[in-house]
């Protein structure tokens, strides 16, 4: 089945502690991203992946990196997470960037 | 800048009733235009999308969409709401020149039955 994964889903920590939230995709994508999703703002672009070993900031993408060593990994990582991390984050795959993306279930993260 | 609005934050419809939710985009150029629909708690599914050709676009689930240059508009409509239709509706824009899709604030819709 086609499909994007994302772990945790669900994720409590507390400020400074690094976190990883991993995400992939058996779809053979080349364009990858991450976004957050906050009440009245929608979703934000955090990275986005062109293909391997190829990213590019977002629109929010203070306090986050990203890798992306293989096609289908594309990991987001909070080296010190603070309290404005709080969020729903979405990790999507698309064919290119301008085609249909394809959303994991995401994941909930509460930074205390 | 590229930008993306959706007037309405939240719309209560009865079922059976029509729906309209409207989206507005801000771009030189035509764009790519999506709308997406987020189940409680679910990830984004595509509904429909206009990329190019007839400016009236058919989507899963009824769904329905026509853009208008004009306009700068890409409303999403159906003709009869079900209960299940109740969920979080994100219209988005694709700016070719910046390889990024932009998405707007989202409206939410409730069905009383």
């Amino acid at each position: 089945e086609a499909q994007v994964t994302q772990n945790p889903r669900y994720l409590i920590t507390v400020t400074g502690k690094k976190l990883t939230v991993t995400c992939s995709q058996n779809m053979n994508h080349e364009y990858m991203s991450w976004y957050r999703q906050d009440p009245g703002l929608g979703l934000r672009q955090i990275y986005y992946s062109m293909n391997v070993e190829v990213t590019d900031k977002g629109d929010v993408p203070e306090g986050y990196k990203v890798s992306r060593k293989e096609k289908r990994n594309f990991p987001l990582i909070l080296e010190s997470p603070s309290p404005n991390q709080t969020s729903l984050y979405f990790c999507a795959s698309s064919l290119r960037s301008q085609e249909t993306q394809y959303f994991g279930p995401g994941t909930r993260l509460l930074v205390l | 800048a590229q930008s993306v609005t959706q007037p309405d934050i939240h719309i209560t419809v009865s079922e059976g009733a029509s729906l309209e939710l409207r989206c507005n985009y801000s771009y030189g150029a035509t764009p790519y235009l999506f709308w997406y629909v987020q189940s409680p708690g679910q990830g984004l599914q595509l509904l429909l999308k206009y990329f190019s050709g007839d400016t009236l676009v058919q989507g899963i689930k009824g769904f329905e969409a026509e853009f208008k240059r004009s306009q700068s508009s890409f409303n999403l409509r159906k003709p009869s709401v079900h209960w299940s239709d109740a969920a979080e509706y994100f219209c988005a824009v694709g700016v070719p020149s910046y390889d990024k899709v932009i998405f707007g604030p989202g409206t939410s819709l409730s069905v009383i039955p």
